[in-house]
This record gives C-alpha cells, structure tokens and sequence, in this order.
C-alpha cells in the first residue's frame, strides 16, 4: 500500500523554529513537496526535494532522505500567518500521480 | 492573469442528483487532478488527465467522473452512486517534470 504518516498537530510560539517530519512508503518514489493550507483555501506550494539533502526557501527549509524514506518541512522566525496545515505529498506511479499525507495542523501562539 | 478556476464555490445537491463541478485553466499546463477533501484530512485523489482525451481514477473514482475534452478543461461529475459527496473539492494542475501542481481555490459540496 501506500502512505505517509505526518504528526497531526505542533504547536510553538512567535519567533521559534518548528520541524514537521513526513515518512514515506510508496510504491514509488519521484519527489517529496510540501504545501500549505489556511483553513478553508487551497493548498500552496512550499517546497519540492527529489534529491537528498536541504533545500531553502526564505524562512521555509525542506530536508529529504531517500534512504529513510523520510523528509521534514522547518519552519524558523515563525510568524501567526503561519498557523495552518502543512502536507507532504510523494510523487509516484511514475511521476503521474501524487500521494498527500494526513496533514499538520501548526498552531503560532503569541 | 493565469490560474485555476474552479466554479461554482458552494454546491447543493438533492438526493438522486448529479452535479458537475467546473475545473479551468490558462496556465496551459499538460496535467490536472481532481482531490477529495473531508474535515481535518488529507487530499485524496479522484481523477487525473495527462493529456487531452485521456483520464485515469485515483484512489476514490467510484460515484465519479470526468471529461477533458480540451486542454484547458477538466470537469468534474458528482453522480447520484456516491453516496457521501459532502466534501471540499480540490482542482489542480501542473506541466510536466520536476513541477509542482496549483490549485484552484475548491468547491465545497454539500447534501440537501
């Protein structure tokens, strides 16, 4: 089968630094992304790894391990704008396809 | 501006009715998707179309489905064999490679 396995919610204060980590099993692996989503609105793209190590994006850094099957989404000088869900989603079935996780729900407390 | 439209924002359907949710885009993007998406979950995948003429299901397809007919178009039907359509609907789309998908900002259907 296939899955990916998030914590369902974290919870840090203004300014802190948050890591949300996302597992993978899949039949197929072509890349980790991550997105997004205040509460009723579309998801946005964050970040995309298809190779191992970091990738930085302004205050948003995804890290992926192929090896683990294992990525994670850091989150630094966190803001209250950031309170919102954040998905990982594996891209499979020969790239066609993408397979999200359960979601975060990151709460930004004052 | 280009983008994903998804209309109409706020859907009713009686029992024993189809419903059809619109899915455009001017991005000219080759691939778009369908997503299911219920309270405090995950995205779950409907449909999806690689190229025009074209569709495969997801993981959820039965009581669904889809034409694409133009590159631009993808709609969704929502027929009377699915008995729980009570979800946020999600379109996207995405080119081809190493590219992430847009969405659209959703469809939210509901039972009356």
């Amino acid at each position: 089968g296939q899955s990916l396995e998030q914590p369902s919610e974290v919870t840090a204060v203004e300014g802190a630094i948050v890591q949300i980590n996302c597992t993978y099993q899949t039949s197929g692996f072509y890349g980790l992304s991550w997105y997004q989503q205040h509460d009723g609105g579309a998801p946005t793209f964050l970040s995309y790894n298809a190779l191992d190590g970091l990738e930085e994006t302004g205050r948003f850094s995804s890290f992926l391990s192929r090896s683990d099957s294992y990525g994670y989404l850091l989150l630094q000088e966190l803001q209250m704008k950031d309170s919102a869900s954040y998905f990982c989603a594996v891209r499979d079935n020969y790239g066609q396809n993408f397979v999200f996780g359960p979601g975060t729900r990151l709460s930004v407390l004052p | 501006d280009g983008g994903i439209t998804q209309s109409p924002k706020y859907l009713f359907r009686k029992e024993g009715q189809n419903v059809t949710l619109s899915c455009e885009q001017n991005l000219n993007h080759d691939a778009m998707y369908w997503y299911r998406q219920d309270p405090g979950q995950g995205l779950r995948l409907i449909y999806y179309s690689q190229i025009v003429n074209d569709f495969q299901k997801g993981d959820i397809a039965e009581g669904y489905s889809v034409s694409r007919e133009k590159k631009e178009s993808f709609p969704l039907t929502v027929t009377s064999a699915q008995k729980n359509p009570t979800a946020f609907y999600l379109c996207a789309s995405r080119v081809r490679g190493d590219q992430p998908q847009h969405f659209g900002d959703g469809t939210r259907l509901s039972i009356l």
